[in-house]
């Protein structure tokens, strides 16, 4: 069965802490996304990551993969509140006719 | 560039009346997605179209649920007759390839209410 879990589903975390967002695959994967969903909002892509050992960062935002682990991490530095928001990681099994397959989202709380 | 449109933003009905959704893609793009999402849930893929023709549909409850898109271009999704689990939002998605994983680009959705 291809499954994405995240890890945590939700986080409460005060401004200026670190933090790190994990997501676990069981399939075959060289592309994984991570998109960010605001309160009533749509998805909005934040990363592809297209390879093992991609890193790529925005701003206070990094994200990284290990397609060997099949796992993929999302990083949080010095967090603000304008980055409380759901995050989602989305997979694209390799030789599959699925498009993506989600995550259930890490709903993320910054408090001031 | 103009981004993916959907309409209404918001619909309340009750159960077993019939709804209909509109989206429309980034100008361009050959490949839209309706997808469902359940409160506290990703979202779930229910159809998938290559300009006009059904790439996948394997999620979408027939019985109740259909979809087309005219011209390759917009597309409507209907349910008919609604259940209260139909509740949630609906979003479209667009990408402008056709390769499997291309980016998607999501429109603001509707969020369906049925009691």
């Amino acid at each position: 069965e291809l499954k994405v879990e995240q890890n945590p589903l939700f986080l409460s975390m005060q401004e200026g802490k670190n933090y790190t967002i994990y997501c676990n695959y069981s399939t075959t994967s060289d592309r994984l996304y991570w998109y960010r969903q605001d309160p009533g909002k749509s998805l909005e892509s934040l990363f592809v990551l297209l390879s093992n050992g991609a890193v790529k960062q925005e701003g206070r935002l990094m994200a990284s993969l290990d397609t060997k682990a099949r796992l993929s991490t999302l990083h949080i530095t010095a967090a603000v509140h304008d980055l409380s928001a759901t995050y989602f990681c989305a997979v694209v099994p390799r030789d599959s006719n699925y498009q993506l397959i989600w995550g259930a989202g890490t709903k993320l709380i910054i408090k001031p | 560039e103009a981004g993916v449109a959907q309409s209404p933003r918001y619909k309340i009905i009750e159960k077993r009346q019939s709804v209909a959704f509109w989206c429309n893609p980034i100008s361009g793009h050959a490949t839209l997605y309706w997808y469902q999402q359940i409160l506290g849930q990703g979202p779930k893929l229910l159809i998938q179209f290559q300009n006009n023709g059904v790439v996948d549909d394997s999620q979408l409850p027939k019985d109740r649920f259909s979809a087309e898109r005219l011209k390759g271009v917009d597309s409507t999704l209907k349910i008919q007759p609604a259940k209260l689990e139909d509740s949630a939002v609906y979003l479209c998605a667009s990408s402008f390839g056709t390769r499997v994983g291309d980016e998607q680009f999501f429109g603001p959705g509707t969020r369906l209410t049925v009691l």
